[in-house]
């Protein structure tokens, strides 16, 4: 596609429920990165694929927190039994090759609200 | 450490000169790169420098690399009110593909 896309855009949960969050890359990219930005924050990695294979989980919060990615395009960020605390906006990112200072191209981002 | 510090807000009025100031962290950092994210909306990449510049001009972008201070920024020419917006800047860690990046700088632009 033109550019990474990600859905829902907005979601809203109840504390305690799952939610899965999409990330569709630019057509091409190898690489694909998940970020939390967390309200007054900066970005916060969390997980990065090369393919369909995830070398760095190092960012994951928590082992409620999951990701995949299938046909080395769409990516599935999924976080399960959902805490107040997971309220953020998740941004997805891919690029070309994901070498170092490859450049990264952002999706719009899911603002995600855990009442 | 991996922190790369930014101020956190910057207000300017139309028609003046904005100069957004980043300090990063590793010297050894390929390229840096500046981000711009309006409300509710991702980052969109704005501007890179390479590593090997001083200075880089896009238009009414200039970004400027000290790389004996590790200091790097965004100076903004004829501010507008749409460029009213959160910046970033990033650089990728040392030995990997992360972005580490600044907490991001408010820029307010009043008319």
């Amino acid at each position: 596609g033109a550019g990474v896309s990600q859905s829902p855009s907005n979601k809203v949960t109840e504390k305690g429920k799952d939610v899965e969050l999409r990330c569709d890359p630019i057509s091409g990219h190898t690489a694909l990165y998940w970020y939390r930005q967390s309200l007054g924050q900066g970005l916060e990695f969390l997980i990065y694929f090369q393919g369909n294979s995830a070398p760095d989980k190092s960012g994951l919060p928590s082992d409620r927190f999951s990701a995949e990615r299938t046909g080395g395009s769409v990516s599935t960020l999924t976080i399960q039994r959902t805490q107040q605390e997971d309220s953020a906006v998740y941004l997805c990112a891919s690029s070309q090759a994901g070498t170092r200072g490859d450049t990264q191209y952002f999706g719009p981002g899911t603002r995600l609200t855990v009442l | 450490g991996e922190d790369v510090e930014q101020s956190l807000f910057l207000s300017v009025r139309e028609g003046d000169s904005s100069v957004i100031n980043c300090t990063y962290t590793d010297s050894s950092s390929t390229y840096l790169y500046w981000y711009k994210q309006e409300p509710g909306a991702g980052l969109q990449l704005l501007t890179y420098i390479f590593s090997n510049m001083d200075m880089k001009q896009d238009q009414r972008l200039t970004v400027l690399l000290n790389k004996k201070d590790k200091h790097l920024s965004l100076r903004i020419a004829d501010t507008q009110t749409g460029d009213s917006a959160i910046y970033f800047c990033a650089e990728p860690t040392s030995g990997t593909y992360k972005y580490i990046f600044g907490t991001g700088t408010r820029l307010k632009v009043l008319a």
